[in-house]
């Protein structure tokens, strides 16, 4: 198994460009999510999904969309792309049902540049 | 709402000694804990959770923690570090379900390891 797999690796974006994160799991988990991670700030929720056609915000959802048509993909979208969304982003997946915890495996990140 | 504090942005220690990593949460249910490691350019890996029962559980690489409630404590802790031990660590905790909204994040510990 492949895991969680992310693309691209790395990007650099002008102001106000859009682009599509990437996101792929082949361990077939019904849940999965996307992180910001900044310099010093630990990981922030930004979107999470608990299954196809089931998304949710998380702590930090604006200027991001994102859309659940599959089990094993998970886009994130950056319409009108800002400095304030230089980052690394990370996606994870993990199983779920009621009365278990669910351990989260995350992807390699992407490493997003807006200048 | 639930939030993670890990004292120390950075803790160095010795080869061979103990390493100490501090996490308090507060959570207004009975919480699920976790700790990650993060490599360099590298995305998050699980190394330990506590979910219910046994309140010390161990880990890989030798690392366990241990929860104690009636101090809202989840500190990490390995007899002898290692080179390979230097990373990034994360304390993280959920309500719902073990984390099917998401986990909240400490902002995590730097762990340097002088030779």
């Amino acid at each position: 198994n492949a895991g969680v797999t992310q693309t691209p690796k790395f990007r650099i974006l002008k102001i106000g460009q859009s682009m599509t994160l990437q996101c792929t799991q082949d361990m077939n988990h019904n849940y999965m999510y996307w992180y910001r991670q900044d310099p010093g700030m630990g990981l922030k929720l930004i979107y999470y999904s608990v299954g196809a056609g089931i998304t949710d915000k998380g702590e930090v959802p604006n200027g991001y969309n994102v859309s659940r048509s599959t089990t094993e993909d998970f886009p994130l979208r950056l319409e009108l792309a800002a400095p304030s969304q230089t980052s690394v982003y990370f996606c994870a997946s993990s199983y779920g049902t009621s009365g278990l915890a669910y351990e989260q495996y995350f992807g390699p990140g992407t490493r997003l540049t807006v200048t | 709402a639930q939030s993670v504090t890990q004292l120390g942005s950075h803790v160095s220690v010795s080869e061979g000694a103990l390493v100490l990593l501090r996490c308090n949460y507060s959570s207004s249910v009975p919480p699920y804990l976790f700790w990650y490691v993060q490599y360099p350019n590298q995305g998050l890996q699980l190394l330990l959770k506590y979910t219910t029962g046994a309140t010390l559980v161990k880990g890989i690489n030798g690392f366990e923690a241990e929860f104690k409630k009636s101090e809202t404590s989840f500190h990490l802790t390995k007899p002898s570090a290692h080179m390979s031990d230097a990373a990034e660590y994360f304390c993280a905790v959920s309500e719902a379900g073990g984390g099917a909204d998401g986990l909240t994040f400490g902002k995590g510990t730097h762990l340097i390891i002088q030779p």
